[in-house]
């Protein structure tokens, strides 16, 4: 079964306080995403994973870091987050880094900040 | 580096009418033009793509048109049906292998 698998699916976080999303794939795709999604602004990107520890920053990476430390799985971290992190997090997954792979994504990670 | 513009940020037709999604990009070295589509409050999944060796491919319903002097492709959708109603949101994968969004076109088929 083609499955990404984010967990939380929602989260309530004070500012300064760290988050952790996490995102699970089935399909031993090599290539893993994280996005977030703001009313108006479209998917934008926050990283993007090669393979296991080989990442990269995406468009705006500022206040975020990530870990792949097994193929399947990619983690998004906040180290003390703030509030206009508020958004839905997307993690995505395809094939290989070559182009013209289709995208798999999650259900979505909505973070609220407070 | 690549930016992707999508130009309709709504767009209502009736049911049965077409609908045109425009978008352009600014790297004449992108080759992959894929479309997703989100249903309200759901995640995003593919529903077509055109490479940059053709510049036109249909399944069923939908048709990609691509114009690579114009650097701009186009996501026509015929025949539209309430399911249609949807974000729909154009990519590009860029030399860099990274997939860049545009902000999404919210498509609203009224009865």
């Amino acid at each position: 079964d083609m499955k990404v698998t984010q967990m939380p699916r929602y989260l309530i976080k004070r500012m300064g306080e760290n988050v952790l999303l996490e995102c699970g794939q089935d399909m031993s795709h090599e290539t893993m995403y994280w996005y977030r999604q703001d009313p108006g602004l479209g998917l934008q990107l926050i990283y993007i994973s090669y393979d296991v520890d080989s990442n990269s920053e995406g468009d705006i990476p500022k206040g975020y870091r990530v870990s792949r430390k097994k193929r399947e799985h990619f983690s998004l971290i906040l180290d003390s987050a703030k509030t206009n992190q508020t958004s839905v997090y997307f993690c995505a997954s395809s094939l290989r880094i070559y182009s013209g792979n289709t995208l798999y994504f999650g259900e979505g990670s909505r973070l609220i900040v407070v | 580096g690549e930016k992707v513009e999508q130009h309709e940020s709504t767009l209502s037709v009736r049911e049965g009418d077409s609908a045109v999604i425009n978008c352009t990009y600014t790297d004449t070295a992108s080759s992959y033009f894929p479309w997703y589509k989100q249903e309200a409050g759901k995640s995003l999944h593919f529903v077509i793509d055109i490479r940059s060796n053709v510049d036109r491919k249909q399944s069923q319903r939908l048709i990609v048109l691509l114009d690579k002097k114009a650097k701009r492709f186009s996501l026509h959708i015929t025949a539209t049906q309430p399911e249609d109603s949807a974000i729909y949101f154009c990519a590009v994968d860029t030399n860099a292998y990274k997939v860049i969004f545009g902000k999404g076109t919210h498509l609203h088929v009224l009865p």
